[in-house]
């Protein structure tokens, strides 16, 4: 029963590639989160949404950028991709107004 | 913003042995602490939580302890088992009820 989907379990992008990891969820919640883990820095915060349309910057914005178009889909884009940005990437999602996260299963992401 | 410091970041018991799990936080309006266990390869997923309401909570053999004055945190897993090997996550709620800031993590090994 996955409720948060993201489309790629592993990828390998060439640096300077455009690169778009996508997360859907079938939970209809509002919020949605992008989060980066790397060993020894626990889950860092790239970008969130509350909202279709709407987007605001996390703790490590810079080198990425976010759309929402629809409620269910919240894509993570790397503009130009480097190798620092080789890492796990987690999608979570949680309900407005609920505190608990479901989290995506992660997409592993190497820059080469 | 809100600061989670988690400590340790790696501990080592026998099977059978008790372990705790300690985190801080900064921002003494957040009221929602929950815990996540990330098993190797798997997504984080909540294991417990606990509300500034409430000083202790159990669930069979993890409880989590709070106290609000000296704003920390701590998981107690007794009666280790191999299978509670994975990475903890603890993490606080920020003081406008809508995004998690996670610790950094500890890594739990249990040798039998």
């Amino acid at each position: 029963d996955v409720k948060v989907t993201q489309s790629s379990r592993y990828l390998v992008k060439r640096t300077g590639e455009k690169v778009f990891l996508e997360c859907v969820q079938d939970m209809d919640h509002e919020n949605m989160f992008w989060y980066r883990q790397d060993p020894g820095l626990g889950l860092r915060l790239i970008y969130f949404s509350y909202d279709v349309k709407m987007k605001e910057k996390g703790d490590i914005p810079e080198g990425y950028s976010v759309s929402r178009e629809k409620k269910e889909r919240f894509s993570l884009i790397l503009e130009s991709a480097s190798t620092n940005q080789t890492s796990m990437y987690l999608c979570a999602s949680s309900l407005r107004g609920s505190y608990g996260y479901t989290f995506g299963s992660g997409t592993r992401l190497t820059v080469v | 913003g809100e600061n989670v410091e988690q400590h340790p970041s790696t501990l080592s018991v026998q099977e059978g042995d008790s372990a705790v799990i300690k985190c801080t936080y900064s921002d003494s309006a957040s009221n929602y602490f929950p815990w996540y266990k990330q098993e190797l390869g798997k997504r984080p997923q909540l294991i417990i939580d606990i509300r500034s309401n409430v000083g202790e909570k159990k669930d069979q053999r993890i409880a989590v302890t709070l106290n609000k004055t000296a704003k920390h945190f701590s998981l107690h897993i007794t009666e280790t088992q191999p299978e509670d090997s994975a990475v903890y996550f603890c993490a606080a709620l920020n003081n406008a009820g809508n995004m998690l800031t996670f610790g950094g993590g500890t890594r739990l090994m249990v040798k039998p």
